[in-house]
């Protein structure tokens, strides 16, 4: 099942330009994360939020989240080509029957940045 | 890759074939994850393991099966493959609901 689920499913912008990816989910959350997948590897983790935080940067990144709409957004300003992948928030689920936390993760948003 | 390697890199195999991909940490993590990535569905968790010995079925383990007898290999078995189980499997380490850490990736066609 997915929690998380990325808007919009496909991006595309001229460099320099700012991309803007929201991912909703379903369920109260422990944290949000944000990862980022070049083409042919794997994931590589961007940055983490927490329930009791309201945004975070990271570089040229910034992470929003909006815990009563369970709502996140991640803008990446002044994007290069490098920037070229596809962006999965993941959100944490727990399992009462388990005990165990796991990630879930979105099916992503595909960014092209043109040069 | 925070040293994870993942092998085989690639494989094609038959449908009915028996497959183990096999993942290698060097970081001495306690918890290993199995996903497999499929266009529309994103990382969908296989199996996941706590500790040498001690794993867990996660949400799409059917057909699957893991081993781990050492901290640092987790084996993912596909005992009889089939056409469903061509995907991109990742396998990853980390604390459950916290940062993870993703191998390379494994690549597999099943006939």
């Amino acid at each position: 099942s997915q929690q998380g689920e990325e808007d919009p499913q496909a991006l595309s912008i001229q460099e320099g330009e700012n991309a803007t990816m929201n991912c909703s989910y379903k369920t109260s959350i422990n944290n949000l994360q944000w990862y980022r997948q070049n083409s042919g590897r794997g994931l590589v983790h961007l940055i983490l939020i927490r329930s009791n935080e309201r945004e975070k940067h990271s570089g040229r990144l910034r992470v929003t989240l909006d815990t009563s709409k369970k709502s996140s957004s991640l803008l990446i300003t002044a994007s290069r080509a490098a920037d070229t992948a596809s962006y999965f928030c993941a959100t944490d689920s727990f399992s009462l029957n388990t005990g165990f936390q796991k990630l879930v993760f979105g099916t992503g948003t595909r960014l092209l940045v043109s040069p | 890759d925070a040293g994870i390697t993942q092998s085989p890199r690639h494989k094609v195999t038959e449908t009915g074939t028996p497959v183990t991909l096999r993942c290698h940490q060097t970081e001495n993590h306690r918890y290993m994850y199995w996903y497999r990535q499929d266009p529309g569905h994103g990382l969908r968790l296989i199996h996941y393991s706590y500790g040498v010995k001690d794993t867990d079925k996660g949400e799409v383990s059917d057909g699957y099966s893991v081993s781990r007898s050492k901290t640092e290999d987790f084996l993912l078995t596909l005992e009889s493959a089939t056409s469903s189980q061509t995907s991109v499997y990742f396998c990853a380490t980390g604390r459950g609901g916290e940062t993870q850490y993703f191998g390379p990736g494994t690549r597999l066609l099943v006939l």
